[in-house]
């Protein structure tokens, strides 16, 4: 069975900085997307970021980029430029393509932005 | 596109009682999704559809749970009774047919669940 981990419950951040997220995943496949989904307040899941595995070059959307280490099961997130609309959890996401489109979550982390 | 959209956004109820939360998926999207979140437990995967043919059902809890598809835009996850420990924030997602697209669920609002 494929699992999710994020080990951070909670990180801060001030105004205008960088964070990193981390997260681990365990599967014995070898095709599969990873994604980071952002939760605000609203509780409403936006995507933020998708690699596919078979990708070498970390994906990037404007100030969210991505660390993907595949043999180290590895996906973290960094949010450069920190801004206040940032806040949120942030859910680590896997999907294995032999699966069909389900998606195995981590635990999530908070997100908190200092002005 | 209007998005999922999931109904009642709120629902407040009494232990024993019907609940039905309603789902209708982004027009042309093939698969389903009924997600559960709790503090405790996170985002668990309860079922899914594809083509309206349920797929995994193995995250639905118990027999008091159950969820249909009776055509591509619409969908149903019912609990019957309903107990206290049922209440949790529940989503519904669509996306393409699986091996299609770029895999990305897209997630509706929510439909937030209170058993007093």
């Amino acid at each position: 069975a494929q699992t999710v981990t994020q080990s951070q419950p909670e990180m801060s951040v001030q105004e205008a900085e960088t964070v990193t997220l981390s997260c681990t995943y365990d599967t014995s496949e070898s095709d599969y997307y990873l994604f980071w989904y952002k939760q605000p307040p609203s509780r409403q899941m936006i995507l933020v970021i998708r690699q596919e595995a078979y990708k070498q070059q970390n994906a990037t959307e404007n100030r969210f980029s991505v660390n993907f280490q595949k043999a180290a099961k590895s996906f973290s997130l960094k949010i450069s430029d920190s801004q206040l609309g940032d806040a949120a959890m942030y859910f680590c996401a896997m999907m294995l393509k032999a699966a069909g489109n389900k998606l195995t979550f981590g635990g999530g982390t908070r997100v908190l932005v200092k002005p | 596109d209007a998005g999922v959209i999931q109904s009642p956004r709120h629902e407040v109820t009494e232990m024993g009682q019907e609940v039905t939360l309603r789902c209708k998926p982004i027009s042309g999207h093939n698969s389903l999704f009924w997600y559960r979140q709790t503090m405790m437990r996170g985002l668990e995967l309860l079922i899914y559809f594809n083509n309206n043919v349920p797929i995994d059902d193995s995250g639905m809890p118990e027999d008091r749970f159950s969820a249909k598809m009776p055509n591509a835009s619409f969908s149903t996850l019912k609990i019957q009774p309903s107990e206290p420990r049922d209440s949790a924030v529940y989503f519904c997602a669509s996306s393409q047919t699986p091996g299609m697209g770029t895999g990305e669920l897209f997630f509706g609002e929510g439909s937030r669940l209170t058993v007093l």
